[in-house]
């Protein structure tokens, strides 16, 4: 059965560091989401992307983060300078089709933890 | 914007025995209801959906109920059993709309 993969699946990084965490989503969906959960906390939404670019981004989603769509499969989330509250789980996901109209399948998470 | 609020937050029966969780939405434009299950190092997994247009899904022991005039919903899981323990995030969002919010979450244990 197809599946988001996403890697690391643990990223330690010192405060102030840039890390890029990675997803690959499943080949034939075209929108792709990032989610973060902080330990204890909902899942929120980051930022959706269609076409190359952000369709949606949340409040939290400000000038330290970025989104990229670098080839043909990888579906990349960029943090500039981190900061202690980032620490969270990340989640990537993909759908067929954007909004509700169809399911959004998530990968199994990075944990990132900033230190 | 949408806001999700779910409850309980613990929730633990007995083998057999149902859980029902519930949610409520404050966004009128909402139209889509997924509720996922997470299970320990795993994301979201989605087990159900209900969409505006209809008031109850059922799918062998797990139900979703919707009551669009109250603007809450909820999830029924019927002889529950040890392997249903995880925790349950309802979510909101809309057809044209791809920021779905979620709940808080309901960490569900089933006793054997």
């Amino acid at each position: 059965e197809p599946e988001v993969t996403q890697t690391p699946s643990h990223q330690v990084t010192q405060m102030g560091q840039e890390v890029i965490l990675r997803c690959v989503p499943i080949s034939n969906h075209l929108y792709f989401y990032w989610y973060r959960q902080i330990l204890g906390q909902k899942v929120e939404f980051l930022v959706s992307f269609y076409n190359n670019e952000i369709s949606e981004k949340s409040e939290i989603f400000d000038d330290q983060f970025s989104v990229e769509r670098p080839d043909g499969s990888n579906f990349t989330l960029k943090i500039r300078s981190t900061k202690l509250e980032d620490s969270a789980m990340y989640f990537c996901a993909s759908s067929v089709e954007g909004g509700s109209r169809t399911e959004a399948f998530f990968g199994q998470g990075t944990r990132l933890t900033v230190v | 914007g949408e806001n999700v609020e779910q409850h309980p937050s613990t929730l633990s029966v007995q083998e057999g025995d149902s859980a029902v969780i519930k949610c409520t939405y404050s966004d009128s434009a909402s139209n889509y209801f997924p509720w996922y299950k997470q299970e320990l190092g795993k994301g979201p997994q989605l087990i159900i959906d209900i969409r505006s247009n209809v008031g109850e899904k059922k799918d062998q022991r797990i139900a979703v109920t919707l009551n669009k005039t109250a603007k809450h919903f909820s999830l029924h899981i019927t002889e529950t059993q040890p392997e249903d323990s995880a925790v349950y995030f309802c979510a909101a969002g809309a057809y044209n709309n791809n920021d779905m919010r979620f709940g808080a979450g309901t960490r569900l244990t089933v006793k054997p």
